[in-house]
């Protein structure tokens, strides 16, 4: 069982547009919602997160919307660059607990 | 240099044979973990360690030990491989309550 639901599996975005990867999870204990970015031959790093006691958080092109009622979240990337092509992993955890669920990513692909 | 330096970068084994992957970290963190990653599953905990004397098991720890000797490093056995253990291994670390650093991966085959 999946504790941390996450679509789409892949994602084709043209050069300027709006990327949206979207996750859901079940487990109302979840206290830290991080994102990892992901290139190939690399490890995932850290590139935004967000705790429940908001419903928004925007670095630079990247936002996170929460919706703790629905049990969902969601990263937005305006102004896609082809740079931004990698695989993005949602994630979830109980901060007391430190053990980090992983989504199962999205392969997004920014073309010119 | 790597923060967090995983070797062998790649390895092709057969089955049976005994495997040892490692992950040394100059980070200075506590806590360090070990991953599995199969396309379409996202990342796995295999096993996690707190400090040098705590070892836990994760959520796919069946085949595979560990051994934390030293704050700085932090091993993943397998004992005796299996095909089904071919996939992409990582080790992350990190402090208290803080996000995780992962190395750049083990890239792990079993005929």
């Amino acid at each position: 069982q999946q504790q941390v639901k996450q679509s789409p599996q892949s994602l084709i975005v043209q050069k300027g547009g709006i990327s949206i990867i979207n996750c859901a999870y079940e487990n109302t204990a979840f206290d830290y919602f991080p994102w990892y970015q992901q290139f190939p031959g690399k490890g995932p790093a850290l590139l935004i997160a967000i705790r429940p006691d908001v419903s928004e958080k925007k670095e630079g092109r990247f936002t996170i919307s929460f919706n703790k009622s629905a049990k969902q979240f969601s990263l937005h990337i305006m102004d896609s660059q082809p740079g931004d092509s990698a695989t993005y992993f949602c994630a979830a955890s109980i901060t007391s607990y430190d053990k980090v669920i992983f989504g199962p990513g999205t392969s997004l692909s920014v073309i010119p | 240099d790597a923060d967090v330096t995983q070797t062998p970068r790649n390895r092709i084994t057969k089955t049976g044979k005994r495997i040892m992957l490692e992950c040394s970290q100059t980070k200075g963190h506590d806590r360090m973990y070990w991953y599995r990653q199969d396309p379409g599953l996202g990342l796995q905990l295999i096993y996690y360690s707190f400090d040098v004397k705590d070892i836990n098991k994760g959520e796919i720890s069946d085949g595979y030990s560990v051994s934390r000797q030293a704050q700085a490093k932090f091993s993943l056995s397998l004992e005796s491989a299996i095909p089904n253990q071919t996939a992409l291994y990582f080790c992350a670390t990190s402090d208290a309550n803080q996000p995780q650093h992962f190395g750049d991966g083990t890239r792990l085959s079993i005929l």
